[in-house]
C-alpha cells in the first residue's frame, strides 16, 4: 500500500512569488491535514480537508489556502511568500471516519524563500 | 481551546537506561492522545494512542505512555533505550471540541547514548 506522497521535496522560491505544493493521500483516506514545521515553533497546524471540504483551520494569514480534490488528493497554495514562510511543509492522511484515526505523514516538501 | 506542552526540549538518557519524554494537554471533553516520532529527514510516524480504557497504552518499538486524567498528562516511556530511538517525539492531542484537528506540541529531541 502506497503511502502518503507530497511533491516536489524541496522548492526554492523568491520573495513575493506564490507556491503550490501538492499531497496524494493513502488510497481510502478522505482526510487531509497540513502543517507547518520549524526549528522554533514546532508543527503548526494549517488546515485538514475532508471530502472536498475544509473542516478546520489554523491561525495562518489568507495568504495559506488549500483545497482537497475529488480524488481526495489536496494541494496547498502559499502566496506573497516571505522569509518566515521558509519550512518543512507535512501532509497527513487519515480515514476521517472518526476522532480515533491516526494520521499518516508524508516525508514533507522542504520550502526556502529567499 | 486545546493545547499541548512538552516541557523538555531535550531528553538524554543512557542505552539500556528507561526513559520518559513528558506530555501534558489542556482540552475541554475527552481527549484523544497520540505520539509519533519524526527520524532526520523523514515524516512523522505514529508510534501509540490512548482513546479509552486501559490508561497503560503499548505501541511500537517498545513504547509504552501512561494517560493521567488527573494530571492531564500522557508521557511516553520505554524500559530500556536503544541508540536507535534517538529521535525527535510529538505528543499531540485531537478533541471533539477542536473540531477534531489535532495539535501538536513542539517535540522533545531524544538523545541515547552508547
Amino acid at each position: 500500500k502506497a503511502g502518503v506522497t507530497q511533491t516536489p521535496r524541496y522548492l526554492i522560491k523568491t520573495r513575493g512569488q506564490q507556491v503550490t505544493l501538492s499531497c496524494s493521500p493513502i488510497s481510502g483516506h478522505r482526510s487531509v491535514s497540513w502543517y507547518q514545521q520549524t526549528p522554533g515553533q514546532g508543527l503548526q497546524f494549517l488546515f485538514e480537508y475532508f471530502s472536498e471540504t475544509q473542516r478546520n483551520k489554523g491561525n495562518f494569514p489568507g495568504r495559506f489556502s488549500g483545497r482537497q480534490f475529488s480524488n481526495s488528493r489536496s494541494e496547498m497554495n502559499v502566496s506573497t511568500l516571505e522569509l518566515g514562510d521558509s519550512a518543512l511543509y507535512l501532509c497527513a492522511s487519515s480515514l476521517g471516519l472518526g476522532e480515533v484515526t491516526e494520521a499518516f505523514f508524508g516525508q514533507g516538501t522542504r520550502l526556502t524563500v529567499v | 481551546a486545546q493545547s499541548v506542552a512538552q516541557p523538555e526540549d531535550q531528553v538524554n538518557v543512557a542505552e539500556g537506561n528507561p526513559l520518559t519524554v513528558k506530555c501534558t494537554y489542556s482540552v475541554s471533553g475527552n481527549p484523544y492522545l497520540f505520539w509519533y516520532v519524526q527520524y532526520p529527514n523523514r515524516g512523522l510516524q505514529f508510534l501509540l494512542k490512548y482513546i479509552t480504557g486501559d490508561n497503560l497504552v503499548k505501541g511500537s518499538y517498545g513504547f509504552e505512555a501512561e494517560f493521567n486524567k488527573s494530571q492531564t498528562s500522557f508521557h511516553l516511556k520505554k524500559p530500556s533505550a536503544l541508540v536507535s530511538d534517538s529521535a525527535l517525539y510529538f505528543c499531540a492531542v485531537r478533541a471533539l471540541t477542536g473540531g477534531f484537528k489535532t495539535i501538536f506540541g513542539a517535540g522533545t529531541r531524544l538523545f541515547v547514548k552508547a
